[in-house]
Order: C-alpha cells, then structure tokens, then sequence
C-alpha cells in the first residue's frame, strides 16, 4: 500500500531564504505527484504537476523535482516571502488513479 | 470562470438523517474525486471517478456512496451519517482522459451530531 511522506512536518524561516520541502513515496509506480498549498481553512491550491516520465517542473519561485526511482519529490521555494506562509501537501497518484497524500509540512516565514 | 463547486458550504445534521453534498464542475472533465480531511490524518480520498459511470474506491469508502450520471456532477451521498463522519469535505477534478492537475472546490464542513 502506498505511502506518503513529508518531513519537515513544520519548518520556520527567515524571510529570503532558500528551502527544500521533501516528500518521499513507498511505491514507485506512480502515474504522477502534485503539489500543493492549503491556507489556513482554505482550500487546496495546485502548485506543480509532475508527471511520471519527468524529471522537474518549474512554475516562478518554485521547483519541484521527482526522483521515482528512489521514491522522491522536494520542492524548491526560492526567495521565500512571508506570504509563502502555509502547509504544503504532496498527492501521489498511482497507475489506478487512486491518489494519497502526505501530512503536509506547515512553513512559517518571518518577516 | 472555471471552477469546482460544492454545496453546502457548511452542514449541521444529526445521526442517522441522509444527505447529500453536491459537487459539479464546468470544465468537461473527466476525472473527479472526493476526500475527506482530518486533524491528524489529514487528506485522504473517498470515492474517485474517471468518467460517466465509472466509479472506484479509495482509502475510505465505508459509509459512502456516489454516482456519476453526468459528467459534470458528482454527488457524495451519506445514507446514514454518524459522528464520525464529521469532517472536512472536498472534491476536485481534473482534465483528461488520464489523470491530470486536480482543481479543488472550497469545502464542505460537515458536522454530524
């Protein structure tokens, strides 16, 4: 059964700096992983679609990257702001479609 | 606009009295799906759907039923909900005739007294 994970499960940093959210997965045949962006009662935000046979999308300050043979996504926010504050969810989609989610990582930047 | 939408926002029922949350989408898509959120164990999917009358389990499906008669809505129905299933509702679709970027509607939050 697949599963996934994000680590940090929290994470706080300075404003301008460089970080890398990781999501790792136990099966790696998956048809895709997405990332996203929840706020605080909000809904889900997409952020980057990779899909199996990539490597890397990149969308402005983010990067993500998938390394399927070794069950690994992260995301790469670059300059972070203060409004890049919130949790950060991976989805897995698996060749059936079913799609599972990690437990987030929640970032707090500071001003 | 293109958009995912889901009513009711918000729903306070009690034991045992059906109910439905609808979903529809206007954006021809194929894919759609519904989940659930919980503190501490966060998003995980109910019922998945790849087309008109196509539907298929995910993590959770006890409690739940679905139908997917036109491709626009998805409806998630609790014949009989229990405390349990209070949560926080969402459902998305996507693009395609394989699995896309999933769009997300705003929620329901359920509360089941």
């Amino acid at each position: 059964k697949q599963e996934v994970t994000q680590i940090p499960a929290a994470l706080s940093v300075p404003e301008g700096e460089n970080l890398v959210l990781n999501c790792s997965f136990t099966d790696s045949a998956i048809y895709n992983l997405q990332w996203f962006r929840q706020d605080p009662g909000k809904g889900l935000t997409s952020l980057l679609l990779i899909q199996s046979s990539q490597r890397e999308q990149t969308s402005g300050r983010l990067n993500a990257s998938l390394d399927k043979s070794s069950g690994r996504s992260t995301l790469y926010i670059a300059a972070s702001q203060p409004g890049d504050s919130a949790t950060y969810l991976c989805a897995v989609s698996s060749l059936t479609f079913k799609t599972i989610f990690g437990a987030g990582t929640r970032l707090f930047v500071k001003a | 606009e293109a958009q995912v939408t889901q009513n009711p926002r918000y729903l306070i029922t009690v034991t045992g009295k059906k109910l439905t949350v609808t979903c529809s989408q206007n954006m021809n898509h194929e894919y759609m799906s519904w989940y659930r959120q919980d503190p501490g164990l966060g998003l995980r999917q109910i019922y998945y759907s790849m087309n008109v009358e196509v539907t298929d389990k995910g993590d959770v499906p006890e409690g739940y039923k679905v139908s997917r008669k036109e491709k626009r809505n998805f409806p998630l129905i609790l014949e009989s909900p229990s405390p349990n299933q209070t949560s926080l509702y969402f459902c998305a679709s996507s693009a395609g005739t394989d699995l896309g970027e999933q769009y997300f509607g705003p929620g329901t939050r359920l509360t089941v007294t």
